[in-house]
């Protein structure tokens, strides 16, 4: 079974810019949820998509905006890049399984450079 | 302000001996918990999880301790070995089905030595 793929692997832009992050879930898996890691703050949750529509949204400004298509793969936009945007972005495909356990599987993440 | 909170930026341990590395959180809510290892270049990987309702869940050579009235969770890995080491973070799950959110530590970075 393949896992979380996430693309691109390593992104460098210059402030102003904007830049679009996909991710592909495991086969079967409907959520998405996309994660910030920098150092210092470990991962902060950006937004979960589940069948196209957000379900949860973290604390981050407008700046950051995702989608999810029928195929359950998601994109993440993140506009007018500031230097502070520099993190790895990480994706994760879920699913909640019988009797309330929850199984979670994170994608590489996007290492992205904002210059 | 930080919700799950992981004090310890690293930690060495002698290959053999035990590794317990902890979290602390400020949340009563959270009803569930998880622990993630992440290798460089890596996504996390999950390693375990427990429920608010249980203070003990055990994997193999990971164990997960949770104490509720101190609000703390701890993971305990026995034998450690050199395998192991990589950044471990806790993870806390608040909200109701179809809304969660999950709220992670900073991580912890452990060091196995050989």
């Amino acid at each position: 079974k393949a896992g979380v793929t996430q693309t691109p692997r390593y992104l460098i832009k210059t402030r102003g810019q904007q830049v679009t992050l996909s991710c592909s879930p495991i086969s079967g898996h409907r959520s998405v949820s996309w994660y910030q890691q920098t150092p210092g703050q470990g991962l902060q949750f950006l937004f979960e998509y589940f069948s196209e529509t957000q379900r949860n949204k973290g604390n981050f400004p407008g700046r950051f905006s995702g989608r999810q298509f029928s195929n359950s793969r998601s994109e993440m936009n993140v506009s007018t890049l500031e230097l502070g945007d520099s993190a790895l972005y990480l994706c994760a495909s879920s699913r909640t399984l019988a009797g309330g356990l929850y199984e979670q599987y994170f994608g590489p993440g996007t290492r992205l450079t904002v210059t | 302000d930080q919700q799950v909170k992981q004090n310890s930026p690293s930690l060495s341990v002698q290959e053999g001996r035990i590794s317990i590395l902890n979290c602390d959180y400020t949340n009563s809510m959270f009803d569930y918990f998880l622990w993630y290892k992440k290798y460089p270049a890596e996504g996390p990987t999950f390693l375990i999880s427990i429920s608010s309702i249980k203070d003990k869940n055990e994997d193999g050579r990971f164990t997960v301790f949770l104490n509720k009235s101190a609000k703390h969770l701890s993971l305990h890995i026995v034998p450690s070995q050199p395998g192991d080491s990589a950044v471990y973070f806790c993870a806390a799950r608040e909200g109701q089905s179809g809304t969660y959110k999950y709220i992670f530590g900073t991580g912890t970075r452990l060091k196995v030595l050989a």
